[in-house]
């Protein structure tokens, strides 16, 4: 297993464009997570999935953002109309239990100009 | 609400000299406590992880934290430190019941050669 892969690594898009960011977590680990981190800060919580189901969002996600996992294996984070406010580290995580520990991907660097 | 506080935004030591970092969470039961390494551009990666038993527990890369109720701390050490080590490191709560951990603001680790 080569651990939580995500995709791209870097994304820079004008304010207002739509952007989709994938995770792709370990295999056996039916648990996944979407956090974001600006500079300067820890990692928040976005959103997280047990298999296909999306159990609890933050209230960080605003409309414009919306998560699928829809066959429980890789995930899907949207941001519509962007805006540089939404600049950010997006980080996915698995695992498979609480008291586990996340492993994360390297994470998707926005940038909105 | 559950909390976590990193004191220290910015440590630099000596290479071969002992580090702690500091860590205190808010919360009324014991949480799940994690410490993760966050090397630049970097995702996160788990140093160690307590949630009962032994309150001093080791980690990967020669780090150990421990574990202290009657302060709210998880402080994590390293007796000598590489240049290596020099990297950000977070402190994370998990609420059992929970499925998000929460993660203090970080403290970056310079190191001196």
């Amino acid at each position: 297993d080569t651990g939580v892969s995500q995709d791209p690594r870097h994304k820079i898009t004008k304010r207002g464009q739509n952007v989709t960011f994938r995770c792709d977590p370990i295999s056996e680990h039916n648990r996944l997570y979407w956090y974001r981190q600006t500079l300067g800060q820890g990692p928040e919580f976005l959103t997280y999935f047990q298999n296909e189901a999306q159990l609890e969002k933050s209230r960080l996600l605003s409309d414009r953002f919306s998560a699928e996992r829809p066959k429980g294996s890789f995930s899907t984070l949207e941001i519509q109309r962007t805006e540089q406010g939404d600049s950010a580290m997006y980080l996915c995580a698995s695992s498979s239990g609480t008291g586990d520990g996340y492993t994360f991907g390297s994470g998707t660097r926005l940038t909105v100009v | 609400a559950q909390s976590v506080t990193q004191p220290d935004i910015h440590i630099t030591v000596s290479e071969g000299a002992s580090l702690e970092l500091r860590c205190n969470y808010s919360y009324g039961a014991t949480p799940y406590l994690f410490w993760y390494v966050q090397s630049p551009g970097q995702g996160l990666q788990l140093l160690l992880k307590y949630f009962s038993g032994d309150t001093l527990v080791q980690g990967i890369k020669g780090f150990e934290a421990e574990f202290k109720r009657s302060q709210s701390s998880f402080n994590l050490r390293k007796p000598s430190v590489h240049w290596s080590d020099a990297a950000e490191y977070f402190c994370a709560v998990g609420v059992p019941g929970t499925y998000k951990y929460i993660f203090g603001t970080g403290t970056r680790l310079k190191v001196l050669a």
